[in-house]
């Protein structure tokens, strides 16, 4: 089946100190992919996406992602976390229908 | 973000109330979605509406009941809740661009089914 997966469900990282959230994808040929961030309370925003070309995607909030046809894999890497960064952040993919799969979510804690 | 608004954010209703939830997008989009968030499962897609018209109806329960009068307006309707139904609704909307397309959401409506 098509999916995305998140290998982790918790992440606790120090304020200052870089964060990379994993994500893997099953899909036969290359998805759509995309990453999304929910502040408690909040719904959904997107932070970056992924459809073709270079495979370093920038984002907002200073996030990037690396698209890795190898591995499977689109890492989410911020190399400096705030405290505001705290959130559950989720990956989504997608194929050529409009059907988003998305991961089962990693939550951030940011310590000080 | 104001591209996808819902009303209300939060609602507490009784299992034999009737209530609407409503989703409005201000994107010129052409797709509207209605998801499901609860606690501890990644989220489920419900409906999908393309140019007003429903393409997708994902195992939902018949208590569920979505309207799309247009391309910026969604409406699911609410009958006969259970308990289980608790959960975060969330809207999205894309413009349908062959592939290419993007979901955005909407804040979400609270639900609590007492």
């Amino acid at each position: 089946a098509q999916s995305v997966t998140q290998p982790d469900i918790h992440i606790t990282v120090s304020e200052g100190a870089s964060l990379e959230l994993r994500c893997n994808y099953s899909y036969g040929a290359t998805p759509y992919l995309f990453w999304y961030v929910q502040s408690p309370g909040q719904g959904l925003q997107l932070l970056l996406k992924y459809f073709s070309g270079d495979t370093l995607v920038q984002g907002i909030k200073g996030f990037e992602a690396e698209f890795k046809r190898s591995q499977s894999s689109f890492n989410l890497r911020k190399p400096s976390v705030h405290w505001s960064d705290a959130a559950e952040y989720f990956c989504a993919g997608r194929s050529n229908d409009y059907k988003l799969s998305f991961g089962a979510g990693t939550t951030v804690t940011v310590r000080a | 973000e104001t591209g996808v608004t819902q009303t209300p954010r939060h609602l507490v209703m009784g299992m034999t109330n009737k209530k609407s939830l409503k989703c409005e997008q201000h994107l010129g989009h052409n797709a509207m979605y209605w998801y499901k968030q609860s606690a501890k499962k990644p989220l489920e897609l419900m409906f999908v509406y393309n140019f007003k018209e429903q393409t997708e109806n994902n195992s939902v329960p018949s208590r569920f009941s979505p309207e799309c009068p247009n391309s910026s307006h969604l409406f699911l309707h609410l009958h006969t809740l259970q308990p289980e139904d608790s959960a975060l609704y969330l809207c999205a909307s894309s413009r349908v661009a062959g592939g290419q397309e993007t979901q955005y959401f909407g804040p979400g409506t609270r639900l609590l089914v007492l």
